[in-house]
């Protein structure tokens, strides 16, 4: 089945505990990214890549790392988080970003991980 | 800067009434719309994906139409269902100067059915 997972679903942590959210897709999309989604503010995008070995800053980056080694996965790195990041945050992937996305390209989004900072 | 926004915020409708969610956005430079719907504490599910050429798409009870020259966009959902009860939002995937491109979410309008 095509999907693209998160682990985990939820996390409790207290601030400046580094934690990773891991995001995996098995549809080989190149195009992945993070996403995080607060009331009233809806869904903002974090970090995304375009291929692996190849990211950028979203809208939203500050206090977030993103690595891209493999294809498929694209986790979401925390090295000290801080209240202010507690929120619900999908991965999602894409069949191409950049030049090569066309006008059919449908995003896939995971389950989401509700992170509370504590 | 795109923004996208949606009205209403919510809706309360009974069973079986058609119904009509809005969505505009300020930039008509742009690949496609996409809806989604959102169930509590759950991922997103694509809906219906509408390509900048294209005026509208239908998909069982629903319908969207797509007006890129007036920057709007609605999903009509016919004789609705308790099932229906869910978050819709609305997404545009916006080309930028120099190729780039980016998917901008509205807020969503939080729909429910009741019995």
């Amino acid at each position: 089945e095509a999907q693209v997972t998160q682990n985990p679903r939820y996390l409790i942590t207290v601030t400046g505990k580094k934690l990773t959210v891991t995001c995996s897709q098995n549809m080989n999309h190149e195009y992945m990214s993070w996403y995080r989604q607060d009331p009233g503010l809806g869904l903002r995008q974090i970090y995304y890549s375009m291929n692996v070995e190849v990211t950028d800053k979203g809208d939203v980056p500050e206090g977030y790392k993103v690595s891209r080694k493999e294809k498929r996965n694209f986790p979401l790195i925390l090295e000290s988080p801080s209240p202010n990041q507690t929120s619900l945050y999908f991965c999602a992937s894409s069949l191409a970003g950049g030049l090569n996305r066309d006008s059919t390209d449908t995003q896939y989004f995971g389950p989401g991980t509700r992170l509370t900072v504590l | 800067k795109q923004e996208v926004t949606q009205i209403p915020a919510a809706l309360s409708v009974p069973e079986g009434e058609n119904l009509v969610l809005n969505c505009s956005f300020t930039d008509s430079a742009i690949y496609n719309l996409q809806w989604f719907r959102q169930d509590p504490g759950k991922g997103l599910t694509s809906l219906l994906l509408i390509q900048s050429s294209q005026r509208e798409q239908t998909s069982g009870r629903l319908n969207a139409s797509l007006d890129k020259s007036s920057g709007r966009s609605t999903l009509y959902i016919a004789a609705s269902q308790p099932g229906d009860s869910a978050t819709y939002l609305c997404a545009v995937l916006s080309i930028l100067t120099g190729g780039g491109n980016k998917l901008t979410f509205g807020t969503g309008t939080q729909l429910k059915v009741e019995l």
